[in-house]
Order: structure tokens, then sequence, then C-alpha cells
């Protein structure tokens, strides 16, 4: 058991350009999130799948932001268009079915730097 | 709209002593209240689940109380270490089976002096 990967753990990017990130959750979980952290403040729910379906998404998610997860495996959360204010760390959580509201496990983030 | 408190400001404890987190909350009622540890750079790790008909839940050396009608949760550290130095989130959850996410608070972070 490896836990949740992301990938990258780092990047910077510059203002306009398009970002992709990926996670990979723990294997036999069948819920993944995505959350946003900025300094100073916990996460912030962004999206929701079940398996590969997208069941939830924040208002925080514009339509720059786009969430995937093919075939209920990994997970790519796209940022087109990026702005200063979209700097934060990203995280990814898992957590298994069908017990429901267990805990989440989380991975390291990826943290953005849009310059 | 929803509103999650926590000690704004660091909590410094001496080594050994009891840590007594705060969570407040309004504008909620959940289920399922979560706490987690994050330490710097890195994501948080769960804790501890206590559900809203629960009044008390231990671990080890953790303890979380929940409180429906004040609308609020401790958590406590007993025997505190250097090691439990790291910030703590409290986060809550719906009975929406998982797909309302979790709403987190801006957490505390503590500190246990040697």
């Amino acid at each position: 058991d490896t836990g949740v990967s992301q990938d990258p753990r780092h990047k910077i990017t510059k203002r306009g350009q398009n970002v992709t990130f990926r996670c990979d959750p723990i294997s036999e979980h069948n819920r993944l999130y995505w959350y946003r952290q900025t300094l100073g403040q916990g996460p912030e729910f962004l999206t929701y799948f079940q398996n590969e379906a997208q069941l939830e998404k924040s208002r925080l998610l514009s339509d720059r932001f786009s969430a995937e997860r093919p075939k209920g495996s990994f997970s790519t959360l796209e940022i087109q268009r990026t702005e200063q204010g979209d700097s934060a760390m990203y995280l990814c959580a898992s957590s298994p079915t069908p017990r429901m509201n267990t805990e989440a496990f989380f991975g390291q983030g990826t943290r953005l730097t849009v310059v | 709209s929803q509103k999650i408190e926590q000690n704004s400001e660091a909590l410094n404890i001496q080594e050994g002593k009891t840590a007594t987190l705060t969570c407040n909350y309004t504008n909620y009622s959940p289920a399922y209240l979560q706490w987690y540890r994050q330490d710097p750079g890195r994501g948080p790790v769960f804790l501890l689940l206590i559900r809203e008909n629960e009044k008390e839940k231990r671990k080890e050396r953790l303890k979380v109380t929940f409180d429906t009608t004040l609308k609020q949760s401790l958590f406590h550290i007993t025997a505190s270490q250097p090691a439990d130095s790291a910030t703590y989130l409290c986060a809550l959850q719906g009975s929406g089976g998982g797909a309302d996410g979790l709403t987190f608070g801006k957490g505390t972070h503590l500190i246990i002096q040697p």
C-alpha cells in the first residue's frame, strides 16, 4: 500500500499557461476528492468522484478548472489560463466504499506557483 | 453560510501537559466530525472521527468530544510530546454519503515545548 500519490509535487508556471496535475488514489478506494489549500487556511473542497463519475463540484471550481477520472482509477485536474490567484496547494484524497463517511486519505499535494 | 472556528493563534503547551484544541461551528448540522494532523508541506493525516450521536471518542493519547448542542468539539492530547507539534484541522461532514466532501476549519498550530 503506497498511499495516495500526487504528481508533480511542485509546479511553477507563468500566468496564462495551462497546467495538469495527476492523482493516483489507494487502489481499492472508489471515492476521490480534490481540495485546494492556501497559506493559513484549511483545505477547501473542489470536486468529488465516485468511480469515474464526477458527482459534485464546488462553486470554487470555475470554468477554467476541469477534472477527470477515466476508468475510475487515477484522476487529473487541469487549470486553463492560470491566474496568480490559482497559486495554492492542490490536495487529492481518496476513501473506501461501501462504508460511508469514513476518513479521507490525503496525498502530499501539488504546490502550484503562478508567476 | 457555514462557519468553522478554530484557535487562530498558535497554542504553546509544555511537554507532558494536556493540549486542548477547540472547534466551534455555526450554520451547520454535521453528521460527522473529524480531526486531522498536518505537518508543513504535507497533506493532512486522519486522526479521529466522531459521529453526531457519540459524545466522546478515544485513541491512545487522543480524545475527542462532540457537543451538538453547543456546536463544539474539543480535541485533547494527553502527555504531550514535542513530536505532537503540528497544525490540527477540524473537519465537518454531512450525511450525504461523502458526496459533500469535508468542510475544514483553518486549523490550530500546536507547539509542544520541551
